[in-house]
């Protein structure tokens, strides 16, 4: 695709509940990043992978949290035992290798 | 601890006006700098950057100063228009000795040109 796809685009999840956020990064794109965004905060850095190489997850919350991409391609951002505090925007981003990185749209959670 | 901070919240410019956006850093070793562009209900959107080894950077009706001194960067936006108004990031590329790195986001400026 032409962009960073994210699906989806929105997700309601009870509070206990395991969720997985999807990721298509633009193809050929080495890095790929995840980040949270919370209602008037900037995005908030979860972890960086360099192809399937997860080289970074120093930003995840909680080991409830688990980020893959298993190919090098698709990424996939898991949160089990959802809580109301996990309520965000979730980015994910791409980008060739360093330099600036394309957006999604987000994946917009909400925990209740 | 914040290490990139936005300290106004929103701004309002008359339309064919300069709207100035500020960014303030703390990390001294930061050294590759970007501004992204954010409308409700969409991903931000890359529109310019700088490298610590230039102090502008121009891209049409936008451009970038830095100062590196101040650790003070600032998005320039002339003339304002309309469709400029959405929530501007400003963001510092972090890298790690092992080869990683990741981009630090401010909490962003809400612009609204008026017509």
């Amino acid at each position: 695709g032409a962009g960073v796809s994210q699906s989806p685009r929105y997700k309601v999840a009870k509070r206990g509940q395991d969720v997985a956020l999807r990721c298509d990064p633009i193809s050929g794109h080495v890095s790929l990043f995840w980040y949270q965004q919370a209602l008037g905060q900037g995005p908030e850095f979860l972890t960086y992978f360099q192809n399937e190489a997860q080289l970074d997850k120093s930003g995840l919350p909680s080991d409830r949290f688990f980020a893959e991409r298993p190919e090098g391609s698709v990424s996939t951002l898991k949160i089990q035992r959802t809580q109301q505090e996990d309520s965000a925007v979730y980015l994910c981003a791409s980008s060739f290798f360093q330099g600036e990185a394309f957006f999604g749209q987000g994946t917009r959670l909400t925990v209740v | 601890d914040q290490q990139v901070k936005q300290n106004s919240p929103s701004l309002s410019v008359q339309e064919g006006r300069i709207s100035i956006l500020n960014c303030d850093y703390t990390n001294s070793m930061f050294d590759y700098f970007l501004w992204y562009k954010k409308y409700p209900a969409e991903g931000p959107t890359f529109l310019i950057s700088i490298s610590s080894i230039k102090d502008k950077n121009e891209d049409g009706r936008f451009t970038v100063f830095l100062n590196k001194s101040a650790k003070h960067l600032s998005l320039h936006i002339v003339p304002s228009q309309p469709g400029d108004s959405a929530v501007y990031f400003c963001a510092a590329e972090q890298d790690s000795t092992s080869g990683t790195y990741k981009y630090i986001f401010g909490t962003g400026t809400r612009l609204k040109v008026l017509a």
